[in-house]
């Protein structure tokens, strides 16, 4: 069956350092991956979203991701983290009937 | 053009209640999909609908919850007989009508439902 595995529930790293957060996946055949940022009591905001191609993805605030075949990864990766950067971050890929799975998401806190 | 719209944003019901939450997709999108997210969970996929016709509702629960998308009028996701394991967020995802390919799903606010 088709997952999507987040192995850290909380990441903490301090204002300016550099962010990764872990993604893996399971799917049988190239997948449609994303990431997701969801702030405290809002919606879904779609970071960015890797279906063929170059595997590294560009995506808005500054994050991007990479997607390693080999490994089943999908990691997301931003340089420098801002105070306004702290929220959940879901990864998410898209089963063959269009149905996104969700990871059970990463809670990012950031330390001033 | 105006974003996907959940009503309410909030949702408190007693044990036993009914609940309706409402979704009201994109311009120019024909396809809803409703997902729930339980508490420290990631969301899960409920639904999947088009004008007048459920197409996947292999996510629902067997019981007590319903969904419709009309010709006219916001997508309704109806929980009867509410129970507290229904307190959770649910989000609507709409996505236009295309040929082929991946149809990028827009998610709404969510409707945050508590019931007591």
């Amino acid at each position: 069956a088709q997952s999507v595995t987040q192995p850290d529930i909380h990441i903490t790293v301090s204002e300016g350092a550099s962010l990764e957060l872990r993604c893996n996946y399971s799917y049988g055949a190239t997948p449609y991956l994303f990431w997701y940022v969801q702030s405290p009591g809002q919606g879904l905001q779609l970071l960015l979203k890797y279906f063929s191609g170059d595997t590294l993805v560009q995506g808005i605030k500054g994050f991007e991701a990479e997607f390693k075949r080999s490994q089943s990864s999908f990691n997301l990766r931003k340089p420098s983290v801002h105070w306004s950067d702290a929220a959940e971050y879901f990864c998410a890929g898209l089963d063959r009937d269009d149905k996104i799975i969700f990871g059970k998401g990463t809670r990012l806190h950031i330390l001033p | 053009n105006a974003g996907v719209m959940q009503n309410p944003r909030h949702l408190v019901r007693r044990r036993g209640q009914e609940a309706r939450l409402r979704c009201s997709p994109m311009k120019g999108h024909s396809h809803v999909y409703w997902y729930r997210q339980l508490p420290e969970e990631g969301l899960k996929f409920m639904v999947y609908l088009q004008k007048e016709n459920i197409i996947d509702e292999s996510g629902m629960p067997k019981e007590r919850f319903s969904a419709e998308f009309p010709k006219e009028g916001p997508s309704i996701l109806r929980i009867q007989q509410v129970v507290r394991g229904d307190s959770a967020a649910y989000f609507c995802a709409s996505s236009p009508l295309e040929s082929s390919g991946y149809n990028e799903q827009f998610f709404g606010p969510g409707t945050r439902l508590t019931v007591l």
